[in-house]
């Protein structure tokens, strides 16, 4: 199974600041067939289902605002929050879909300074 | 609009059974492959089980091997799990997800307990 290790498990940025969270797997997710990484960044909030923001890595969903960027290729990747908003708060979870089973980080909790 | 909806959580038993079902609509169901994720309280998510479109393949997570079994209705819409067997770890949030080659779409979830 692919091992997805997220970090920091938490931090606390001021609004309007960026806010970096990191995932990195422990192999190369990268789909040969069409050379895109097979990662998706989700937000979670309390109460709530998870919420897809990024797709392929670094495709952002319809409507998701273009503060939220993903990037990265292979085994490491990111999520930024360029400038974070009092609606950001939440757990963000990066999640590989290049194999079954599919596989999690372990959750980055992203707090308000 | 895509809507997945779960329904079928409840407290039972340690030992006991619980079917969870998913109404799928707004997208051709036959063709998308589905999948089901847990989440217990507090915890991290857990991929626990996908179905191919027509059904003719099936894989789970090895701690539900032999106790859980996916399953779909393509005439009906409709997504299923029948939990046998239930633990008190198998305690979480049940997520029914389309996939389109990512994750695409997510239930809001069924809550599954199992205690005495």
């Amino acid at each position: 199974d692919i091992v997805m290790t997220q970090s920091p498990d938490s931090l606390a940025v001021s609004l309007g600041e960026r806010a970096t969270i990191n995932c990195k797997s422990s192999q190369s997710v990268l789909y040969r067939s069409n050379n895109k990484n097979s990662l998706v960044w989700y937000q979670q909030k309390p109460g709530q289902p998870p919420k897809l923001l990024i797709n392929w890595a670094s495709t952002r969903e319809s409507g998701v605002p273009d503060r939220f960027s993903g990037s990265g290729s292979g085994t490491d990747f990111t999520l930024t929050i360029s400038s974070l908003q009092a609606e950001d708060v939440a757990v963000y979870y990066c999640q590989q879909y290049y194999s079954t089973p599919w596989t999690f980080g372990q959750g980055t909790k992203v707090e308000i300074k | 609009e895509v809507q997945l909806v779960e329904s079928g959580g409840g407290l039972v038993q340690p030992g006991g059974s619980l079917r969870l079902s998913c109404a799928a609509s707004g997208f051709t169901f036959s063709s998308s492959w589905m999948h089901w994720v847990r989440q217990a309280p507090g915890k991290g998510l857990v991929w626990v089980s996908r179905i191919n479109g027509d059904g003719s393949s099936t894989i789970y997570v090895d701690s539900v091997k032999g106790r859980f079994t996916i399953s779909r209705d393509n005439a009906k819409n409709t997504l299923d799990l029948q939990m046998n067997s239930l633990r008190v770890e198998d305690t979480a949030v049940y997520y029914c997800v389309r996939s389109i080659g990512w994750p695409e779409h997510w239930g809001q979830g069924t809550l599954v307990t199992v205690s005495s």
